[in-house]
């Protein structure tokens, strides 16, 4: 079965610094990732997607993600942090070819300070 | 802005009522999904339809159900609600209803039951 796990649910950074945010998966199958950010009040929005091309994926907004299949990894990093990344952000795994089911991880919620 | 529409933004009722959501997917997508936020259970699949038929069930108690129509707009239907049932719910579409589908998320509904 599959599922998501976001080994943190709280990270805090000081504007100008890396970002890392962990997320381990399990599935049978070829997944396929998703990170999704979620600002207070407002709806999901994709930042970036792998579906089995390039291990390394770009996102919006100078985010990027590398999926590690040795290590079921699926970690988001951007390499300076601004004030406006402050949010949720999920991962999310999908499997199941036929239907496009997202299973969501927990949540990691992203603190940015001045 | 997603593209997604959803209505009413904020719902309020009382326990053992009978609420209906509203969702209108973006120009040419075909597939509608439904999730439901909370603080216990984080964000949950619901259920998914592609082109007016239902393809995937998820965590959907029997007191809920839903519907595609002909113009593609989606209802979500919540009977006999319970306090447990206060959530923020999410529509998505996307143009297929396949593993790896971009969804694009609208900005919810929040029901609240007394």
């Amino acid at each position: 079965a599959q599922s998501v796990t976001q080994l943190d649910s709280h990270v805090s950074v000081s504007e100008g610094t890396p970002v890392l945010l962990r997320c381990n998966y399990s599935s049978s199958y070829s997944p396929s990732l998703f990170w999704y950010v979620q600002h207070p009040n407002k709806g999901l929005q994709l930042l970036l997607k792998y579906t089995s091309a390039a291990t390394l994926v770009k996102g919006i907004n100078g985010f990027e993600a590398e999926f590690k299949k040795s290590e079921t990894s699926f970690h988001l990093t951007k390499p300076s942090a601004h004030m406006s990344d402050a949010a949720e952000y999920f991962c999310v795994v999908s499997e199941d070819g036929n239907t496009g089911k997202l299973i969501f991880g927990q949540g990691t919620t992203l603190q940015v300070k001045p | 802005d997603s593209g997604v529409t959803q209505t009413p933004k904020h719902l309020i009722t009382a326990t053992g009522q009978r609420v209906t959501l509203r969702c209108s997917p973006r120009s040419g997508d075909l597939s509608v999904y439904w999730y439901q936020q909370s603080l216990d259970q984080g964000l949950q699949f619901l259920i998914q339809y592609y082109n007016g038929e239902e393809r995937a069930k998820g965590n959907i108690l029997e007191r809920f159900s839903a519907q595609q129509f002909p113009d593609l707009h989606s209802e979500l239907n919540l009977s006999s609600l319970e306090l447990g049932d206060s959530a923020l719910y999410f529509c998505a579409s996307s143009v297929g209803g396949g593993q790896g589908d971009t969804q694009y998320f609208g900005p919810g509904t929040r029901l609240t039951v007394l």
